[in-house]
């Protein structure tokens, strides 16, 4: 079973309000990213990085911001939510480009 | 029109039936991803490939590269299979990004 943990795993929120949503992982992974998935639509990235202080946008626009400060550690940060924001935040991490991605659970946001 | 197609969307069968889940890409790929979503949201790597075939317990997974297109099996099918099964392609050339499907939904009942 992979290790990797988000929180929360549900949230409820109004519009304009700040959230960070918490993506961490303890197998020592150098790359993470984030995915976006609205219900019964197919993943997109919208941001990955490839070790501490590396980070990039993905296909999808995202108005979200991450950051990457330790390795075990990739925050997403929606400065002032809207209700287009509503989605489901899927967190991931590999060893490698080219290695299999551990997911976590998701994170489900409803911006009222 | 999506670089992944997986066909069909959705599908039912009954416990112990063979199932097939296919998908078919657009692009030259390096590696192709079978993945399992389970209702909750959670998302399970089951494959990972670049040619052939692969087997894990009563999964069974094929590529055809010249065809550009994959294949999912299940033999002896369960009620605990019952999941989206999603198919993702990552490019060639060392990209370092997943291209998925919208997924198979496959409903197994007893």
């Amino acid at each position: 079973e992979a290790d990797i943990y988000q929180t929360p795993r549900y949230l409820v929120i109004g519009t304009g309000k700040k959230i960070t949503l918490e993506c961490s992982q303890t197998m020592g992974h150098d790359k993470m990213y984030w995915y976006q998935q609205d219900p019964g639509m197919e993943l997109h990235l919208i941001h990955y990085s490839y070790g501490v202080n590396s980070t990039e946008k993905g296909d999808l626009s995202s108005e979200s911001t991450v950051s990457r400060i330790r390795t075990e550690h990739f925050p997403l940060t929606l400065e002032s939510a809207r209700p287009s924001h509503t989605s489901q935040y899927l967190c991931a991490s590999s060893e490698g480009i080219e290695e299999t991605q551990y997911f976590g659970p998701g994170t489900r946001l409803l911006v009222l | 029109k999506n670089e992944v197609e997986q066909s069909p969307q959705n599908l039912t069968a009954q416990e112990g039936e063979f199932i097939t889940i296919n998908c078919s890409y657009s692009v030259g790929i390096s590696a192709l991803h079978w993945l399992q979503q389970h209702p909750g949201g959670g998302i399970v790597s089951l494959f990972m490939l670049s040619s052939g075939k692969k087997k894990h317990g009563r999964l069974i997974a094929t590529i055809n590269i010249q065809e550009k297109h994959s294949s999912l099996h299940i033999t002896a099918s369960h009620p605990r299979d019952s999941a989206v099964y999603i198919c993702a392609v990552r490019s060639g050339g060392g990209s370092e990004k997943l291209v998925f499907g919208k997924g198979t939904k496959l409903t197994v009942n007893p």
